[in-house]
């Protein structure tokens, strides 16, 4: 499986936008890169996902590198709702057998008032 | 209001105790995951099923069982054979195709070993 890395931990300002970096080196050209986000004590919920482009929705934006290896999630006004541990998953799409969404240990956000 | 309900929310399991974790779904999705989660870690995979009366076992199956005997509906059962079973156990479900990476998750159970 490909792997992610992220940083451990990350902190922000309340009303800033946040940046979450994610490499993703060994990405093939089928897999899609997926952000999750788990607040605590709950379970996680999908944020964001893409191919190749650039993607927007009502919760952020993701950023993928040209060649694919990074890409990272964009927070436009981080607010304290936000605090949470962020998810970049690489997923392999729909081969038999191929469902799992690997879950890394992910970057927890803070943010600061 | 559609989503996936797990209960309880905290369980205590005895030495040498079977317990089941429940999870049911509104949102007629096929595929439905279970995950265990320890304390600063990434979610594991335990079972999963694609569809009903058929499961596949996750990374992590060993010491636990599933059934999938309806659409709605995917138990888990934390056996005596799982020697350490403290931890945040969540449930999702997914639709087929491409959006099966869109997974929905539940709130979690918590089980802890009296």
């Amino acid at each position: 499986d490909a792997k992610t890395t992220q940083p451990n931990s990350m902190e922000s300002n309340e009303e800033e936008p946040v940046h979450l970096p994610c490499n993703h080196s060994t990405i093939s050209g089928t897999d899609y890169i997926h952000w999750y986000r788990q607040l605590p004590s709950q379970g996680p919920e999908y944020v964001i996902h893409g191919l190749t482009s650039n993607v927007n929705n009502r919760m952020a934006s993701l950023a993928i590198a040209e060649d694919r290896k990074s890409s990272t999630l964009i927070l436009h006004r981080a607010t304290l709702r936000d605090a949470a541990v962020y998810y970049c998953i690489l997923w392999g799409g729909t081969n038999f057998g191929n469902e799992k969404l690997t879950f890394g240990t992910g970057t927890r956000l803070t943010i600061i008032p | 209001d559609g989503g996936i309900t797990q209960s309880p929310k905290y369980l205590f399991r005895k030495e040498g105790q079977n317990v089941t974790l429940s999870c049911e779904q509104n949102l007629n999705h096929d595929a439905m995951y279970w995950y265990r989660q320890d304390p600063g870690q990434g979610l594991r995979l335990i079972y999963y099923s694609q569809i009903v009366n058929d499961f596949q076992k996750g990374d992590i199956a060993e010491g636990y069982s599933v059934s999938r005997e309806k659409k709605e509906s995917f138990p888990l059962t934390v056996t005596s054979a799982q020697k350490n079973p403290t931890a945040f156990y969540l449930c999702a479900s997914s639709s087929p195709g491409l959006s099966k990476s869109l997974q929905y998750f539940g709130a979690g159970t918590r089980l802890s070993v009296l």
